[in-house]
C-alpha cells in the first residue's frame, strides 16, 4: 500500500516562527503537493513538485514556500507564521500526474498559530 | 480542472444503498471523473474513477450517463464508516497532456448514515 507520512499531526507555533512541515511518500512517486484545508473553504492547492527540485506554485503560495531535495520528501515552510495560516495542512503525492492517476494523501497536520 | 455541482448533504441508513449524484455539464471528451472521500480527521481518499463506462471496485460502483453530463457514485450497502464528506472531481489535461495530477476540490456532500 502506498503511505504518505507527515511529520506531525499537531503543531503549535507562534506569530513570526518559521514553521516546516515534512511529508514523505513512499512509492517512488514523480508527483507530490501540499494543500491547505478551511472550513467553507474547501482543499486548496498550495505547492507542487513535478520532480526533485521543481516546484510550481498552485492557487495560494503567498506566505509559503517549498522544498523538495530527494524524490520522497517534500516539506513545506511558512518563513514567518501568521495567525490566518492556522489551517490543517494536506500532503498528497501520484505517481505519473496524467488525468486518470490517483493521488494519494497524507492525514494531515492541524497547524495553530497563536 | 472543471467544475462540478453536488448537494450539500445527503442522509442513509445502515446497510441500504446510496446514490450520490454529481453533475458536470461542462465536461470534455478527455476528462476523467474522479471520486474521493474524507473521512473526519483523515485526509481525502481515493475512492473510484472512470471516463465513459460504468465502473466497479471494492468500494463502490461509478455510473456516468450516457452524455457524461452527470454521474452517480453508488454504495451498495452504507455502513457507519462510509459516513464522509464525498468529493466528485473532474480531472483536466494540461500543457502537455497531463496535469501533474493536480486536483480540485468543491465543498462535496457530506454523508450522514444512520444505524
Amino acid at each position: 500500500d502506498v503511505k504518505v507520512t507527515q511529520s506531525s499531526r499537531y503543531l503549535v507555533k507562534r506569530t513570526g516562527e518559521k514553521v516546516f512541515l515534512e511529508c514523505v511518500q513512499d512509492m517512488d512517486h514523480e508527483n507530490m503537493f501540499w494543500y491547505r484545508q478551511d472550513p467553507g473553504l474547501g482543499l486548496r492547492l498550495i505547492y507542487f513538485s513535478y520532480d526533485v527540485k521543481m516546484k510550481e506554485k498552485g492557487d495560494i503560495p503567498e506566505g509559503y514556500s517549498v522544498s523538495r531535495e530527494k524524490k520522497e520528501r517534500f516539506s513545506l515552510i511558512l518563513e514567518s507564521a501568521s495567525t490566518n495560516q492556522t489551517s490543517m495542512y494536506l500532503c498528497a503525492s501520484t505517481l505519473l500526474g496524467t488525468t486518470a492517476d490517483t493521488q494519494y494523501f497524507g492525514p494531515g497536520t492541524r497547524l495553530t498559530v497563536l | 480542472d472543471a467544475k462540478t455541482t453536488q448537494p450539500n448533504s445527503m442522509e442513509s441508513n445502515e446497510e441500504e444503498p446510496v446514490h450520490l449524484p454529481c453533475n458536470h455539464s461542462t465536461i470534455s471528451g478527455t476528462d476523467y471523473i474522479h471520486w474521493y472521500r474524507q473521512l473526519p480527521s483523515q485526509g481525502p481518499e481515493y475512492v473510484i474513477h472512470g471516463l465513459t463506462s460504468n465502473v466497479n471496485n471494492r468500494m463502490a460502483s461509478l455510473a456516468i450517463a450516457e452524455d457524461r453530463k452527470s454521474s452517480t457514485l453508488i454504495l451498495h450497502r452504507a455502513t457507519l464508516r462510509d459516513a464522509a464528506v464525498y468529493y466528485c472531481i473532474l480531472r483536466v489535461p494540461g500543457a502537455g497532456g497531463t496535469s501533474y495530477g493536480k486536483l480540485t476540490f468543491g465543498q462535496g456532500t457530506i454523508l450522514t448514515v444512520h444505524p
